[in-house]
């Protein structure tokens, strides 16, 4: 599964809405559990990945509620809604579907404008 | 405090062998998969293997399958990746990373815990 993010970078001004993409090559989607098998990361230079959102949408504990994660099936979002500067990183979709290699996209850098 | 720590990053030549491990504490470990990712510098991320609790299921990434070997040691709560005939592209801060879903019996997973990772280098 290939996992494409849009833009590759992006800057947002303070207090602003930053929107992040990603489109998988199939549907991550598992009808039976309900479940889209997708997860967003936050990194910042010389610290490795932080989870903030799994199954497409559930904010990981301890995240703060301006990040938000939405999409079903092939197209997902991550959305912060009022960027502070805190928030510089580079971001990243992984999917993890059904049988590996479990893929990331080629990541997202948010910028202060 | 939930931790994880990884060692054995070193240079290595083309065709080498190395092998990382990862120690964790702060958690039950047999109760989680576990998975390695790495990072070449200045590049994204990679997911390389995982495996589950009992190592039951295991899976590599195709670029370093028949060469990578990932292991677990429940008693002593590590992780290990064995690494040969290894490549000028292996070169790269390895990420030893735990799922998120307990139980462990499943390797697809979202990461919630990371270690700071070590660096591997191939190079003559």
């Amino acid at each position: 599964i290939v996992m494409t993010q849009s833009p590759d970078s992006l800057a947002v001004s303070l207090g602003e809405r930053a929107t992040i993409n990603c489109k998988s090559s199939q549907s991550l989607l598992y009808r039976s559990h309900n479940k889209n098998y997708l997860a967003w990361y936050q990194q910042k230079p010389g610290h490795p990945p932080k989870l903030l959102i799994y199954w497409a949408s559930t904010r990981e504990s301890g995240v703060p509620d301006r990040f938000s994660g939405s999409g079903s099936g092939t197209d997902f979002t991550l959305t912060i809604s009022s960027l502070q500067a805190e928030d510089v990183a580079v971001y990243y979709c992984q999917q993890y579907y059904g049988t590996p290699p479990y893929t990331f996209g080629q990541g997202t850098k948010l910028e202060i404008k | 405090e939930v931790q994880l720590v990884e060692s054995g990053g070193n240079l290595v030549q083309p065709g080498g062998s190395l092998r990382l491990s990862c120690a964790a504490s702060g958690f039950t470990f047999d109760d989680y998969a576990m998975h390695w990712v790495r990072q070449a510098p200045g590049k994204g991320l990679e997911w390389v293997s995982g495996i589950s609790w009992n190592s039951g299921s295991i899976g590599y990434a195709d670029s370093v399958k028949g060469r990578f070997t990932i292991t677990r040691d429940n008693a002593k709560n590590s992780l290990y990746l064995q690494m040969n005939s290894l490549r000028a592209e292996d070169t790269a801060l390895y990420y030893c990373a735990k799922g998120i879903t307990f139980g462990g019996v499943i390797i697809n997973d979202a990461f919630d815990i990371w270690g700071q990772g070590t660096l591997v280098t191939v190079s003559s």
